[in-house]
């Protein structure tokens, strides 16, 4: 099955700086979306790719998939004391996601 | 509009007992699912269901059984827990084909098996 993977597992920044996490996966995908989940809390979407676009934008939020080599990007600029939580990829395809182990940010103020 | 909603928010259970968990959603979503989520392991699919009376087995459905009656509601089993059942579980709709659009979580029921 499809199963996204993001690294580096852990990252820690300063407010202000940008985090940046990578997630590749293996089979074809439809789409591959990103969440973030807050500690003690469920996941919460925060954007998705289709397997036709290359760059999607959100915000404070850059995402980058490269179909050719099964990988994706997650951007995020300016970073807040409130971006820190576990982030997440997913890719989708058939009638589910498939999630990765996730990617643990701590954004220090 | 409440979103999804999860029932209980914990639970701690001798194992061998048996709970249901209830998942109910108000945006009318064709898709629900049942996930678990353990230290290091991301999110894993339990049961999930594509409409009202149907149900479909995920990446780990041994020990649990579902049910989807009305289709704002998902309950998921546990017909004799263990131990390893222990976990996070979080319930989920969408609109479509998830592959086409966003998953929205509930808050998840932390349950401990003893």
């Amino acid at each position: 099955s499809q199963q996204g993977e993001e690294d580096p597992q852990a990252l820690s920044i300063q407010e202000g700086e940008n985090a940046t996490m990578n997630c590749s996966y293996k089979t074809s995908i439809n789409n591959l979306q990103w969440y973030r989940q807050n500690s003690g809390r469920g996941l919460v979407h925060l954007i998705l790719i289709r397997s036709n676009e290359r760059e999607k934008h959100s915000g404070r939020l850059r995402v980058t998939l490269d179909t050719s080599k099964k990988s994706s990007s997650l951007l995020i600029t300016a970073s807040r004391a409130a971006d820190t939580a576990s982030y997440f990829c997913a890719t989708g395809g058939n009638n589910r996601l498939a999630f990765g182990k996730g990617n643990q940010v701590v954004v220090i103020p | 509009n409440a979103g999804v909603t999860q029932t209980p928010k914990f639970r701690v259970l001798k194992t061998g007992q048996s709970m249901t968990l209830l998942c109910a959603q108000d945006m009318n979503h064709e898709y629900m699912y049942w996930y678990r989520q353990d230290p290091g392991m991301g999110l894993r699919l339990i049961h999930y269901s594509v409409g009202e009376g149907t149900t479909a087995k995920g990446e780990v459905p041994d020990g649990y059984n579902v049910s989807r009656l009305k289709k704002q509601n998902f309950l998921l089993g546990l017909e004799s827990a263990a131990p390893s059942q222990t976990s996070v579980y979080f319930c989920a709709s969408s609109v479509t084909i998830p592959g086409d659009n966003e998953q929205f979580f509930g808050p998840g029921t932390r349950l401990t098996v003893l």
